[in-house]
């Protein structure tokens, strides 16, 4: 069936290093694929979202490119900040339905 | 309302009980979505409604868990006879389907954690 993965946490950078979050995924057909964050005591929040092949989402400093030919999605930030600091999830929804299917979610741990 | 609202935020229950689960989605929201989430997991779909109607609850678990929305707005999740195993954060969404068949993002709402003790 459909999944993703995501690579494990937690992640810890200092402040204004380099961000990426490898996600890769399986499915039937030509899924959208999603970047999902939560913030600590907060509800999950969509960050960023590519609906076909080698489109770019991007959202408050955060990319991911849709790549086909890998089945990946990674996240990636140039210069990450301490307010950073949250859970990631990435996730997929295949055309024809409506349910996004997550995978475990990573950890970020900013320190300044 | 401005957010999706889910009540309680917190539900410590007794196993064997009942126990009910409120969504307030987003005013104007016709698709709603229930995900389960457990400790160090990402949400798992448990069922969506459009309007009124279940038009997917391939996700509910078993038998023991229902959900209504009776007036294509409150959702109810209901579960019967609750097992140690369904604590965890009951999440709701809403969505303002505009007509493709592909979500356009959801609106979660921060979540109610079931504790069965």
């Amino acid at each position: 069936g459909d999944s993703v993965t995501q690579m494990e946490g937690p992640v810890t950078l200092s402040e204004e290093a380099f961000l990426t979050i490898n996600c890769t995924y399986t499915a039937t057909g030509y899924p959208s694929l999603f970047w999902y964050v939560q913030y600590p005591g907060e509800g999950l929040q969509l960050l960023l979202k590519a609906t076909k092949a080698d489109d770019k989402g991007s959202n408050k400093g955060f990319e991911a490119t849709y790549r086909k030919e890998t089945t990946s999605f990674h996240l990636e930030k140039g210069s990450v900040q301490v307010s950073d600091s949250a859970v990631y999830f990435c996730a997929l929804s295949t055309k024809g339905t409506d349910k996004l299917i997550f995978g475990t979610g990573t950890r970020l741990q900013v320190f300044p | 309302g401005a957010g999706v609202s889910q009540t309680p935020s917190n539900k410590v229950t007794e196993k064997g009980k009942y126990v009910e689960l409120r969504c307030d989605p987003i005013s104007g929201h016709t698709a709603l979505y229930w995900y389960r989430q457990s400790l160090g997991q990402g949400p798992e779909f448990l069922i969506y409604f459009q309007g009124t109607g279940a038009a997917d609850d391939s996700g509910l678990p078993n038998d023991r868990f229902f959900a209504v929305r009776p007036e294509g707005s409150v959702s109810t999740l209901k579960i019967q006879r609750t097992e140690r195993g369904d604590s965890a954060v009951y999440l709701c969404a809403s969505s303002l389907r505009d007509g493709r068949r592909v979500p356009y993002g959801y609106t979660f709402g921060s979540g109610t954690r079931l504790t069965v003790v």
